[in-house]
């Protein structure tokens, strides 16, 4: 069975211009969360959809977006990049919504570097 | 709020040796999960195990076992004889049992372990 599967591995962008990743779950998954990982502030939450829903929502500002497709993929926007915006961004998916008995499988992840 | 303390940063040890690393949360739930995940140079993060807070019983699984005391709030990981392939950085994180805002995982800042040869 195929794992999660993000795109693009790597990103760099400049100051000012948006992004977007992508996540492919694992068959058969119907949720899927983000998270962003850097050296200070270490693993936050972004958001988890569920079934095309949002349904849990990180304290990221509204310049971080996202959404899910029908077919369970998912991609998240971050507009307008400043500096701290390079990170991993970690995608994970998960049978069920998070909570449900469910552990999460992460992807690789995207490295998204801001210049 | 949740929180979950990993106050070890790095460790470092020689093959076969034993390491323990620590983990402390807090949590105003009367149920929730636990969870250890590690993360090679990679970048996935590989899930190791899932604890609920029902079940105070330790587990073993080949070489890892995990302690959990819910009267010092803690969830420790052991791994015995390591090997160098177990050089990764390894966090606990923290879950609400239901879904809703608790629902997503908190993180530890992570431990950094070097297995030397």
């Amino acid at each position: 069975k195929a794992g999660v599967t993000q795109t693009p591995r790597y990103l760099i962008k400049t100051r000012g211009q948006q992004v977007t990743l992508s996540c492919s779950p694992i068959s058969g998954h119907r949720s899927v969360s983000w998270y962003q990982q850097t050296p200070g502030q270490g693993l936050q939450f972004l958001f988890e959809y569920f079934s095309e829903t949002q349904r849990n929502k990180g304290n990221f500002p509204g310049r971080f977006s996202g959404r899910q497709f029908s077919n369970s993929r998912s991609e998240m926007n971050v507009s307008t990049l400043e500096l701290g915006d390079s990170a991993l961004y970690l995608c994970a998916s998960s049978t069920r919504p998070a909570g449900r008995n469910s552990p999460l499988h992460f992807g690789n992840g995207t490295r998204l570097t801001v210049t | 709020a949740q929180k979950v303390t990993q106050a070890q940063t790095e460790i470092s040890v020689v093959e076969k040796e034993d390491v323990t690393l620590d983990c402390v949360y807090e949590t105003r739930d009367t149920t929730y999960y636990l969870f250890w995940y590690k993360q090679p140079p990679s970048g996935e993060l590989v899930f190791l195990i899932r604890r609920n807070s029902f079940d105070e019983q330790n587990e073993i699984s080949g070489r890892y076992s995990w302690n959990f005391q819910k009267s010092t709030s803690s969830f420790n990981f052991t791994i015995t004889a390591s090997q160098v392939v177990d050089s990764a950085v390894y966090f606990c994180a923290l879950s609400g049992y239901y879904t809703g805002a608790n629902s997503k995982l908190t993180f530890g800042k992570g431990i950094t372990l070097s297995v030397r040869p």
